[in-house]
C-alpha cells in the first residue's frame, strides 16, 4: 500500500532557530500534499496544501513566512518551521494524496519541541 | 463547508466490552468520503476505514463496524469485545468528492480508554 515517510520524529530545537520537516511518497506520486498541526489532546487542524510545483495554499491564520512549505517533487514535501518559539512546539503531520485516487495516506507525525 | 462532530470526548469502558463512537458530518455536496483514523499515544495516524457517500452499506472487518446512515448524517464505529490495545484517540473525517485536491475535515477526536 501507500506508504507516506515523515522525518524526524520528533525534534528539539532552541527558541530562534529553524527547523525542516520532510515528507516523502515512497511508492507513489504524490501530486498534493497537506501539512496538519495537532495541539495536545486537539484535533487536526490543516495549515496548508501544496500541489507539485506551484505555491502552497495556507488556511486562514496561518502564517505564510513562517511555516514554509516546498512540494518541488512528486514524492517530497518539505515544512520549514522558520524562527520557531515555544509557542510553535506541537505535533506536525503530513498527508498526501495521489492524483489517480482518492486515499490520503499520513506520514508518523513529528512532534517539535522549542526550547 | 463541511464539519464533523464528534459529541463524545472521552469514553472508558472494561476490556471486553462493546464500544459505539459516534461521528455526524455535515455537508451539502452529494458526493463525499468519510474516513476513521486510530491515533494511539504513539501519535501516528492508523487508517481504518474509507466510505463513499454513494455506499450506504454497513461494513463488518474482524471486530471492526461501520454504521453509514445517510438519513441521519451519521458514521458510527462499534469495537466488538474491546481490548486494552483499542485505547486510542479515534478520529473521523469527512473529505468532499470530485476532482481536484480536496482536504480532510477532522473531528475533534474520541478517546478511548479500555481498562483490563
Amino acid at each position: 500500500g501507500a506508504v507516506v515517510s515523515q522525518h524526524p520524529s520528533r525534534v528539539i530545537c532552541k527558541s530562534g532557530t529553524s527547523v525542516k520537516i520532510e515528507c516523502r511518497s515512497l511508492d507513489f506520486q504524490a501530486t498534493t500534499m497537506f501539512w496538519y498541526r495537532q495541539f495536545p489532546k486537539q484535533s487536526l487542524m490543516l495549515m496548508a496544501t501544496s500541489n507539485e510545483g506551484s505555491k502552497a495554499t495556507y488556511e486562514q491564520g496561518v502564517e505564510k513566512d513562517k511555516f514554509l512549505i516546498n512540494h518541488a517533487s512528486l514524492t517530497l514535501s518539505t515544512l520549514t518551521v522558520t524562527s520557531a518559539h515555544p509557542e510553535d512546539s506541537s505535533f506536525y503531520i503530513c498527508s498526501a494524496r495521489a492524483r489517480s485516487g482518492y486515499g490520503y495516506t499520513f506520514g508518523s507525525g513529528t512532534r517539535l519541541t522549542v526550547v | 463547508a463541511q464539519k464533523v462532530t464528534q459529541a463524545q470526548t472521552e469514553i472508558s469502558v472494561v476490556e471486553k466490552e462493546d464500544v459505539t463512537l459516534d461521528c455526524v458530518y455535515e455537508t451539502r455536496d452529494t458526493t463525499y468520503y468519510l474516513f476513521w483514523y486510530k491515533q494511539p499515544p504513539s501519535g501516528e495516524l492508523v487508517f481504518l476505514i474509507r466510505r463513499n457517500s454513494f455506499d450506504e452499506q454497513n461494513e463488518i472487518s474482524g471486530r471492526y463496524s461501520w454504521n453509514f446512515q445517510k438519513s441521519t448524517s451519521s458514521f458510527n464505529f462499534t469495537i466488538t469485545a474491546s481490548q486494552v490495545v483499542d485505547s486510542a484517540v479515534y478520529f473521523c473525517a469527512l473529505s468532499l468528492g470530485g476532482g481536484g485536491y480536496q482536504k480532510v475535515t477532522f473531528g475533534t477526536g474520541t478517546k478511548l480508554q479500555v481498562i483490563p
